[in-house]
């Protein structure tokens, strides 16, 4: 049972260029989501889905985009990386919604953009 | 929206050494979780405590969502127990994170 898994944990990329960060999970859970963490301004949320085939943006989706085709998988895409995207990037999952179920959260990414 | 914040900010222990971290939060709350972030970055789940009291080796936490706060405990504190403690809450659709507490332990 590895929980939530994060790939890659480090990434440097060239303003511009695009990539993928994956997320998988493998308890079975609904509710899938992702953060950025930023010194000072703690965990933001990007986006989230509450199932497969089911995505919502949260407080800072600019710059982003996520899919859910399956339930143990959540990607989040960059499509032109800007220098205002280097953070370090947390995928998290529950099996309910956050306001009623324990979440846990990936290794984290961490992502420089230059 | 709510709000959650913790104190101190800063703690730095011999070890060996107590502590207790606060977590306040602004409304009520159905989902409290603990997190430890180590220093390479990870976010560990130390305890899912919407109430009552829970406790986990040297570690323990109590919420009373009465009165709109949580407790962590650490005692005999370790050096491998540094790095930053978040309380967070979970509202509808996402994780309200605390300004956090950052804990170093000196050998």
């Amino acid at each position: 049972n590895a929980g939530v898994t994060q790939t890659p944990k480090f990434q440097v990329l060239k303003t511009g260029q695009s990539m993928t960060l994956q997320c998988a999970q493998d308890m079975n859970h609904e509710y899938m989501s992702w953060y950025r963490q930023d010194p000072g301004m703690g965990l933001r949320l990007i986006h989230y889905s509450v199932g497969a085939g089911i995505t919502d943006q949260g407080e800072v989706p600019n710059g982003y985009n996520v899919s859910r085709s399956t339930t143990e998988d959540f990607p989040l895409r960059l499509l032109s990386a800007a220098p205002s995207q280097t953070s370090v990037y947390f995928c998290a999952s529950s099996y309910g919604m956050p306001g009623n179920t324990e979440a846990f959260f990936g290794q984290g990414t961490r992502l420089t953009v230059v | 929206g709510i709000q959650v914040e913790q104190s101190p900010p800063d703690l730095i222990l011999q070890e060996g050494a107590n502590s207790t971290l606060r977590c306040n939060f602004s409304d009520s709350v159905n989902n409290l979780q603990w997190f430890h972030q180590n220093p390479w970055g990870q976010l560990i789940n130390l305890f899912y405590i919407p109430s009552g009291t829970k406790q986990n080796g040297r570690l323990s936490a109590t919420t009373v969502a009465t009165e709109r706060y949580s407790l962590l405990y650490i005692s005999s504190s370790q050096t491998t127990d540094s790095g930053v403690y978040f309380c967070a809450v979970g509202r509808t659709y996402k994780y309200i994170f605390g300004t956090g507490t950052r804990l170093k332990v000196l050998a």
